[in-house]
């Protein structure tokens, strides 16, 4: 089982649509949650942040997070062409961050 | 200077080669790491340093061998590389305190091609 899974797309939505990106992870004791953003060419980008179970908004991304069910996702509101990126889901337990393989995602 | 900045951009050596990665940061954190990312594979963490101290060292060959001088510079000395090696080399730094946020900045990475 791998530690963090992601679909890996590539998820195609319409300009202004809701993008949503989901995640699992298997180590119980992972402590922070984070998404990524990655152009092409480029290097990771940090989006957003999570900590404790519920939701966090910020601007047009909203993370969720679900320790029970060992689940993390991202929804992205009012999809732009600018959103089309790998989005790389990492969870971490002190020095280790851990992250999956990343989900292309191509806003049209 | 801002941010992690990784030195050089590119990089190209034969298999018998000896070069080095620099990583600098200028964010005041005291946590530097090395992650490898190799095409249609997750990010692979290598190597983790705290206040100059060495505390992850995720299974990696001894080809590659990490020094951190300080909480600022960051260096991967290469040597005997495989073409399998190649891969997209980044440098990342975080601030890590009691309740730390684990928050990593990256570098714009390292391409290196081993021929």
């Amino acid at each position: 089982q791998k530690e963090v899974e992601q679909n890996s797309g590539p998820l195609s939505v319409p300009e202004g649509a809701i993008a949503s990106l989901n995640c699992t992870y298997s180590d119980r004791g992972s402590q922070s949650f984070f998404w990524y953003r990655q152009y092409s060419g480029k290097s990771p980008e940090l989006i957003m942040s999570i900590y404790s179970n519920g939701d966090k908004e910020d601007g047009r991304f909203t993370a969720q997070l679900n320790k029970a069910s060992q689940y993390v996702s991202l929804l992205i509101r009012d999809s732009q062409p600018s959103d089309s990126a790998t989005y790389l889901c990492a969870v971490n337990r002190g020095f280790k961050t851990i992250f999956g393989a990343g989900t292309r995602l191509f806003v049209k | 200077e801002t941010g992690v900045t990784q030195t050089p951009r590119h990089l190209v050596m034969g298999m018998t080669n000896k070069k080095s990665l620099k990583c600098e940061q200028h964010l005041g954190h005291n946590a530097m790491y090395w992650y490898k990312q190799s095409a249609k594979k997750p990010l692979e963490l290598m190597f983790v340093y705290s206040l100059e101290e060495r505390v992850e060292n995720n299974s990696v060959p001894s080809r590659f061998s990490p020094e951190c001088p300080n909480s600022s510079h960051l260096f991967l000395h290469l040597h005997t590389l495989q073409p399998e090696d190649s891969a997209l080399y980044l440098c990342a730094s975080s601030q890590v305190a009691a309740g730390g946020k684990w928050e990593l900045f990256f570098g714009e990475g390292s391409r290196l091609t081993v021929l």
